[in-house]
């Protein structure tokens, strides 16, 4: 099975543009994830989407936005970047929730995408 | 709310030490545990995770016991290779968080030959 993949792995953009990453989750996951990486904050989580619906949001600013399509694959989009959304941005999928049962939690990430802004 | 503290890194231990990492958490309920590994340029890989009171999660040496009265899910390893430096990550997820991971700092671990 193919992992997480995220495209594109490197970004560089400057301040006030806006920016889209991608994320293709393993076949048969409906859940994707994103988390943001930084020296500073660490891990935080950004959204979920689980068959196309945001299903879970964390604290940050409406800059940050998501989608998912019907082939579970899903977008994040952050508009009018600021030097501190320089970041490794991080895709995760997984297949909680999706069975009678919860079953359990297992994320797989991808490699990420890094962003640079100047 | 929800949070998960890790020893203050980084850690350097020679080939064949013994490793400890410490983690603890904060949390209502039976939350489930996790630790991941992440490799220079790689995103993170799950290395074990427990998911109640008492339960042990191992893989590739590594080991780790779920200790509710503690609130503690410390990583360890018998004998640690070069191979095994990375940044280690304790998380927790709850139920009522979705697939939500709460993540410690992260802990930096080298090892030498």
């Amino acid at each position: 099975k193919a992992g997480v993949t995220q495209t594109p792995r490197y970004l560089i953009k400057t301040r006030g543009q806006q920016v889209t990453l991608s994320c293709s989750p393993i076949s048969g996951h409906r859940s994707v994830s994103w988390y943001q990486q930084t020296p500073g904050q660490g891990l935080q989580f950004l959204f979920e989407y689980f068959s196309e619906t945001q299903r879970n949001k964390g604290n940050f600013p409406g800059r940050f936005s998501g989608r998912q399509f019907s082939n579970s694959r899903s977008e994040m989009n952050v508009s009018t970047l600021e030097l501190g959304d320089s970041a490794l941005y991080l895709c995760a999928s997984s297949s909680w929730g999706q069975g009678y049962f919860l079953g359990e939690n297992i994320q797989y990430f991808g490699a990420g995408t890094r962003l640079s802004v100047l | 709310g929800n949070s998960v503290t890790q020893m203050e890194g980084p850690v350097t231990l020679s080939e064949e030490a013994f490793l400890t990492i410490n983690c603890t958490y904060t949390a209502t309920g039976y939350p489930s545990l996790f630790w991941y590994v992440q490799y220079p340029g790689e995103g993170l890989q799950l290395l074990l995770k427990a998911t109640k009171a008492d339960d042990k999660g191992s893989n590739k040496g590594f080991e780790a016991t779920y200790r509710k009265e503690t609130t503690s899910f410390h990583l360890e390893k018998g004998s640690v290779q070069v191979s095994d430096s990375a940044v280690y990550f304790c998380a927790l997820s709850r139920v009522t968080s979705g697939s939500r991971l709460t993540f410690g700092e992260g802990t930096q671990l080298t090892v030498n030959p």
